[in-house]
C-alpha cells in the first residue's frame, strides 16, 4: 500500500537559514507527491507538486521540493526561512485507488 | 470568492447525540472528502464522492454518515455510534478523484464531546 513517512515531529531553524522538512514515500507504481502547510486551527493549503518531469519542483511563499527516486525521498525546501514560515508541514501521496495518504506531519519552527 | 466552506468552526456535542457538519464548495469540484486529524496521527480519510449520488468509506467510515444531494455540498453526521468522535474535521474537494489533482481544503470543525 501507499505511504510516506515524515520522520521528524520538529524542525528547528533560526530565521534566514536554509530550511528542510523530510518525507520519504512507498509507492507501487509512479508516485505522484504533495506537500501541504497547516496554520493553527486553519485548514491544509497546497504548496506543491510532483508529477512527473523535472525533480526540482517549485511551489508557493518561495518552498520548493527535490524529488529522488532513488531514495524515494520528496524533501521540502526553502533557502531562507522566515519566523512566518513556522507551521505545521504535511506531506501526501495518491495511492492506487487516487486516495491522498498523508504523513503524520512536522511542525516547523523558525526563531527569530 | 470561491472556495470550500465549513460550518460551524466549533461545535459541542453531548453523550449520545448525533451532529451534522456542513460543507459547501464553489468550486465545481466533482470529488469532496471528509478527513479527520488527530494529533500526530496526520489526516485520516473518512468518507469521499465522486460524483452526486454516490459516495464510498475511506479508512474510518464507523460511526459516520454522508450525503451528496448537490454537488456543491458534503455534509459528514458524526452519530452516537463513533465512540471517541473528539477531534478537528477537515472538508476538501478536488476536480477528480484523478492522480495529478491536488486538494482544496476548508478551514475546519473542532467538534468536542462534553
Amino acid at each position: 500500500a501507499q505511504s510516506v513517512a515524515q520522520p521528524e515531529d520538529q524542525v528547528n531553524v533560526a530565521e534566514g537559514n536554509p530550511l528542510t522538512v523530510k518525507c520519504t514515500y512507498s509507492v507501487s507504481g509512479n508516485p505522484y507527491l504533495f506537500w501541504y502547510v497547516q496554520y493553527p486551527n486553519r485548514g491544509l493549503q497546497f504548496l506543491l507538486k510532483y508529477i512527473t518531469g523535472d525533480n526540482l519542483v517549485k511551489g508557493s511563499y518561495g518552498f520548493e521540493a527535490e524529488f529522488n527516486k532513488s531514495q524515494t525521498s520528496f524533501h521540502l525546501k526553502k533557502p531562507s526561512a522566515l519566523v512566518s514560515d513556522s507551521a505545521l508541514y504535511f506531506c501526501a501521496v495518491r495511492d492506487n485507488n487516487n486516495d491522498m495518504r498523508f504523513g503524520a506531519g512536522t511542525r516547523l519552527t523558525v526563531k527569530p | 470568492d470561491g472556495g470550500i466552506t465549513q460550518s460551524p468552526k466549533y461545535l459541542f456535542r453531548k453523550e449520545g447525540q448525533n451532529v451534522t457538519l456542513s460543507c459547501e464548495q464553489n468550486l465545481n469540484h466533482d470529488a469532496m472528502y471528509w478527513y479527520r486529524q488527530d494529533p500526530g496521527q496526520g489526516l485520516r480519510l473518512i468518507y469521499y464522492s465522486q460524483i452526486v449520488n454516490d459516495f464510498q468509506k475511506g479508512d474510518i467510515a464507523e460511526g459516520y454518515s454522508v450525503s451528496r444531494e448537490k454537488k456543491e455540498s458534503f455534509p459528514l453526521t458524526v452519530t452516537s455510534a463513533q465512540k471517541n468522535p473528539t477531534a478537528f474535521y477537515l472538508c476538501a474537494s478536488s476536480r477528480s478523484r484523478g492522480a495529478y489533482t491536488e486538494a482544496f481544503f476548508g478551514q475546519g470543525t473542532r467538534l468536542t464531546v462534553v
